[in-house]
């Protein structure tokens, strides 16, 4: 089955500094990448999702980057910001249709 | 926006008792899902459900049940509560699409204490 794992529990950045959350993923059939953002006492909120069929996409201030040769992809949050201190889950869902799996959670910290 | 509503956030029940949590959504999706949220464990899928009256086991279903009796709700069973059931529960649910996935979208959970 799918396994998705993040790189770091814990990444400490500076304000205005650029941050980079890294994860991995086993099953080389996922097609569909989700990054998800938790605040403390609430659910997981979507920030920005990929397809397969894509490499790089970006929203407002974040941009996600897939290398599917080597099943990673990462969240890079622009100009950090001390709202952005929470914990990011990458989450991957399997060629069989709905089922979502989620990384361990990498806790962003910022730093006035 | 989606939302998604859990009926409690706090919740503490006793061993053995049957406890109801409630999950509604408002924008028609025809998939809800159920987790919990455990430290070190991460994200775990209980049960999900593509339809009304419709549900499916996932990785953790045993001592859970669920019924969607109207699509817009969904709810998680504990048949008889233990302590190993303390946990934050969340809800979920996404659009149905054939011919792509879609985004799950969450409520706040419900953190539930079994003593």
């Amino acid at each position: 089955g799918e396994s998705v794992g993040l790189h770091l529990p814990t990444l400490s950045v500076q304000e205005g500094d650029n941050s980079i959350i890294n994860c991995a993923y086993s099953n080389s059939a996922s097609d569909y990448f989700i990054w998800y953002k938790q605040e403390s006492g609430k659910g997981p909120q979507f920030i920005i999702d990929i397809r397969s069929n894509m490499d790089k996409r970006q929203g407002q201030r974040v941009t996600v980057l897939l290398n599917k040769t080597v099943k990673h992809l990462s969240l890079q949050i622009a100009a950090t910001q001390p709202g952005d201190s929470a914990v990011y889950f990458c989450a991957a869902y399997n060629n069989a249709g709905n089922m979502l799996t989620f990384g361990g959670g990498t806790r962003l910290m910022v730093k006035p | 926006d989606v939302k998604v509503t859990q009926s409690s956030r706090y919740l503490v029940k006793r061993t053995g008792e049957k406890v109801f949590l409630e999950c509604v959504q408002d924008m028609d999706h025809e998939n809800m899902f159920w987790y919990r949220q455990d430290p070190g464990l991460g994200l775990r899928l209980i049960y999900f459900s593509y339809d009304v009256k419709m549900k499916e086991k996932g990785d953790i279903p045993e001592g859970y049940s669920v019924s969607r009796e109207k699509k817009e709700r969904f709810s998680l069973i504990l048949e008889s509560a233990s302590t190993n059931q303390t946990s934050m529960y969340l809800c979920a649910s996404s659009l149905a699409r054939a011919d792509s996935n879609q985004p799950q979208h969450f409520g706040d959970g419900t953190r539930l204490s079994i003593l």
